[in-house]
């Protein structure tokens, strides 16, 4: 079956570094990839999101990379602050067994940025 | 108006009550969603409306059963809740733009403890 895998599941970054949070796909079909940020008690957010026809989508202080050769999915935040620490989900949409398209939340990672 | 709302925000409910979960959204979509989260876990799909009519239910015990009474509401009723049931519930909502993805807007949440 599809899944959505990270690599690590905790993640510590001094304050002002960049960050790159890394997430594995299997499901070759899936044409569409969201990053969301969770803070404590509060509901996921959208930070960015990247379709299967492109490599690279920047935002503001993120960025998003895609390699579809080894289904691989990253994102990169830049000079972080401690407003990034939160945990960071990777999506993936794709079709549930009726046809209908629904989105798979891959495991997560924690961000703690150090001041 | 670009957020989807929950309520109520905290519920602590034994394993005979029945209460229900509310969500609201006004920002003209028309599909709505129930995830279940657990713990250091991943929001999992429960159930979606589209055009407020359910089009995925993902193999959710029948003592969750959600209604959409109207384009801008959905609510999960509960009953005979098993303490396993005890998570974050959340809501989301998106457009149903047809020749693009859709961005999923996630409400608060509601945390419910079943005793």
């Amino acid at each position: 079956g599809e899944s959505v895998g990270l690599h690590l599941p905790t993640l510590s970054v001094q304050e002002g570094d960049n960050s790159i949070i890394n997430c594995a796909y299997s499901n070759s079909a899936s044409d569409y990839f969201i990053w969301y940020k969770q803070e404590s008690g509060k509901g996921p957010q959208f930070i960015i999101d990247i379709r299967s026809n492109m490599d690279k989508r920047q935002g503001q202080r993120v960025t998003v990379l895609l390699n579809k050769t080894v289904k691989h999915l990253s994102l990169q935040i830049a000079a972080t602050q401690p407003g990034d620490s939160a945990v960071y989900f990777c999506a993936e949409k794709g079709r549930s067994n009726f046809g209908n398209e629904k989105l798979t939340f891959g495991t997560g990672t924690r961000l703690t940025i150090i001041p | 108006d670009t957020e989807v709302t929950q309520t109520p925000k905290h519920l602590v409910m034994g394993m005979t009550n029945k209460k229900s979960l509310k969500c609201e959204q006004h920002m003209g979509h028309r599909a709505m969603y129930w995830y279940k989260q657990k713990a250091k876990k991943p929001p999992e799909l429960m159930f979606v409306y589209s055009y407020e009519k359910l089009s995925i239910n993902e193999s959710v015990p029948s003592r969750f059963s959600p209604e959409c009474p109207n384009s801008s509401l959905l609510n999960l009723h509960l009953h005979a809740l098993q303490p396993e049931d005890s998570a974050l519930y959340l809501c989301a909502s998106s457009p149903l733009t047809s020749g693009r993805p859709n961005e999923q807007f996630f409400g608060p949440g509601t945390r419910l403890t079943v005793l």
